[in-house]
């Protein structure tokens, strides 16, 4: 049962434009999520989070949305950079006394230059 | 400051043995959990501990365990290696146990032939 669901595998996206990656949940328990980015040979980095009472975090370049009625969120980069080329990840967590992370498929971001 | 280490970076054992993955939490950082990535998912879920305590298992056979120590290091343990423990192995840090953000170290790649 995936709890949290990438459906692209992939996204390619010109550079200086806008970059748009989505992410559904299914456990309405889910309140705090998150979005990590991953390089080949590297750990995920963190990106930015966002807490289920709130809508909307900013952070730079990077924007994150949550539209709870609808269990979605999605990640926005403007301008998208050549570097943010990589692998990017949702995850969520609820409060099921673990805090354990349940991560999408991820998404892989292609920006061409 | 130092992130979140692991040791070894690249491992290969073969079927039957058993291994010893090692993570040091970012400085001030209390709480570890391991997660598992294979090739094209998530990362998934092993244990995390707190306070030397585990406070979450995801769900892994009896194969997998697990350590804390006073200094807040951790230990993964895989005895009994099949094809399909090849995986990365993600140690991630977070400040509590609680709903705060984990930090990834880069991760242990394990193949099993």
């Amino acid at each position: 049962d995936q709890q949290v669901k990438q459906n692209s595998p992939s996204l390619s996206v010109q550079e200086g434009r806008i970059s748009i990656l989505n992410c559904d949940y299914t456990n309405s328990m889910f309140d705090y999520f998150l979005w990590y980015k991953k390089y080949p040979a590297e750990g995920p980095t963190f990106l930015i989070s966002i807490s289920s009472i709130k809508d909307k975090n900013e952070d730079g370049r990077f924007t994150v949305f949550l539209n709870k009625s609808a269990k979605h969120l999605s990640l926005h980069i403007v301008p998208s950079q050549p570097g943010d080329s990589a692998v990017y990840f949702c995850a969520a967590s609820g409060n099921s006394g673990t805090y354990k992370y349940i991560f999408g498929t991820g998404t892989r971001l292609k920006v061409l230059a | 400051d130092a992130g979140v280490t692991q040791s070894p970076t690249h491992l290969i054992k073969t079927r039957g043995q058993q291994v010893t993955l090692r993570c040091s939490p970012i400085s001030g950082h209390k709480s570890v959990s391991w997660y598992q990535q294979v090739l094209g998912q998530g990362p998934q879920f092993i244990f995390q501990y707190y306070e030397k305590e585990e406070r979450g298992r995801g769900n892994f056979p009896d194969r997998f365990s697990a350590r804390q120590f006073p200094n807040y290091s951790s230990e993964l343990n895989v005895n009994a290696l099949l094809l399909g423990d090849s995986a990365l192995y993600l140690c991630a840090s977070s400040s509590t146990s609680g709903g705060e953000t984990q930090y990834f170290g880069p991760g242990t790649r394990l193949l099993v032939l």
